[in-house]
C-alpha cells in the first residue's frame, strides 16, 4: 500500500525565518515524489519534484526538498519566508498506477 | 501558456438537483482527474479517464459520474445533488501518457454549495 503523511496541518512562522514543512510517505515499490502549492482562491500547481538522480530539488523560488529513501521523507524548507509564501503546501507521490497525496499544510507568514 | 478552464468557480445548488462541472483542457493531454478538496481531508479522486470515453473510478466515486466524449474535455455530474457533496471540486490534466512522472495542471477551483 502507497500514502503519504503530512505531519503538521498548520505552520505559522514570522516572516525571513527559517520554515520546514514535514512529509513522510510509505511505498513497496519506487516512487516520484512531488509538492504542489495553492495559493488563495487558486488551483494547485508544482513547485518542485524528486524523479531520480540528485536526492536534493530546488523550485526557482527559493523552496528545497530532499528525497531521504533510509527516512522515507520528503520533507520541504525554504531558510527564509516571505509574506507571498502564505499558501497550502501538498506533498504528493505516485508509484505503481496511482498518484496519492497528502492532507495538506497550511503555511501563514507572520509580518 | 498551458491551461486547464473550469466552466464555473462558484456555484449554489439545491438537493436532488442534477449538477454538471466542466472542465477543458488545451494542451492535448491523454489524463484527466477530478478532485474534491475538503479541509483536513486533502485532495480525494473521484474519477479519472486515461483516455477519450475511457473513465476509471478513484477513491470516491459514489454519488458522481463522469463524461468524456471529446479529449480536452471532461465532464463531472451528480445526478442528484446532496448538502454532502458541499465541496470544492479540481479538475487536473496530465500527459503525455501514463506516466507517474507527470505532473498535473489543475484547474482554479469550482465550490459548489448544495443547500
Amino acid at each position: 500500500a502507497q500514502s503519504v503523511t503530512q505531519l503538521d496541518s498548520q505552520v505559522p512562522v514570522f516572516e525571513e525565518a527559517p520554515v520546514e514543512l514535514r512529509c513522510n510517505y510509505s511505498s513497496s515499490v519506487s516512487v516520484y515524489l512531488f509538492w504542489y502549492v495553492q495559493y488563495p482562491n487558486q488551483g494547485l500547481q508544482l513547485l518542485l519534484k524528486y524523479l531520480s538522480g540528485s536526492t536534493l530539488v530546488e523550485s526557482i523560488n527559493g523552496f528545497e526538498a530532499e528525497f531521504n529513501k533510509s527516512q522515507t521523507s520528503f520533507h520541504l524548507r525554504k531558510p527564509s519566508v516571505h509574506i507571498s509564501d502564505t499558501a497550502e503546501y501538498f506533498c504528493a507521490l505516485t508509484g505503481a498506477n496511482n498518484l496519492f497525496f497528502g492532507t495538506g499544510t497550511r503555511l501563514t507568514v507572520i509580518p | 501558456d498551458v491551461k486547464v478552464t473550469q466552466s464555473s468557480r462558484y456555484l449554489v445548488k439545491r438537493t436532488g438537483e442534477k449538477v454538471f462541472l466542466e472542465c477543458v483542457q488545451d494542451m492535448d493531454h491523454e489524463n484527466m482527474f477530478w478532485y474534491r478538496q475538503d479541509p483536513g481531508l486533502g485532495l480525494r479522486l473521484i474519477y479519472f479517464s486515461y483516455d477519450v470515453k475511457m473513465k476509471e473510478k478513484g477513491d470516491i466515486p459514489e454519488g458522481y459520474s463522469v463524461s468524456r466524449e471529446k479529449k480536452e474535455r471532461f465532464s463531472l455530474i451528480l445526478e442528484s445533488a446532496s448538502t454532502n457533496q458541499t465541496s470544492m471540486y479540481l479538475c487536473a490534466s496530465s500527459g503525455p501518457g501514463a506516466s507517474g512522472a507527470n505532473v498535473l495542471t489543475f484547474g482554479a477551483g469550482s465550490r459548489l454549495t448544495v443547500l
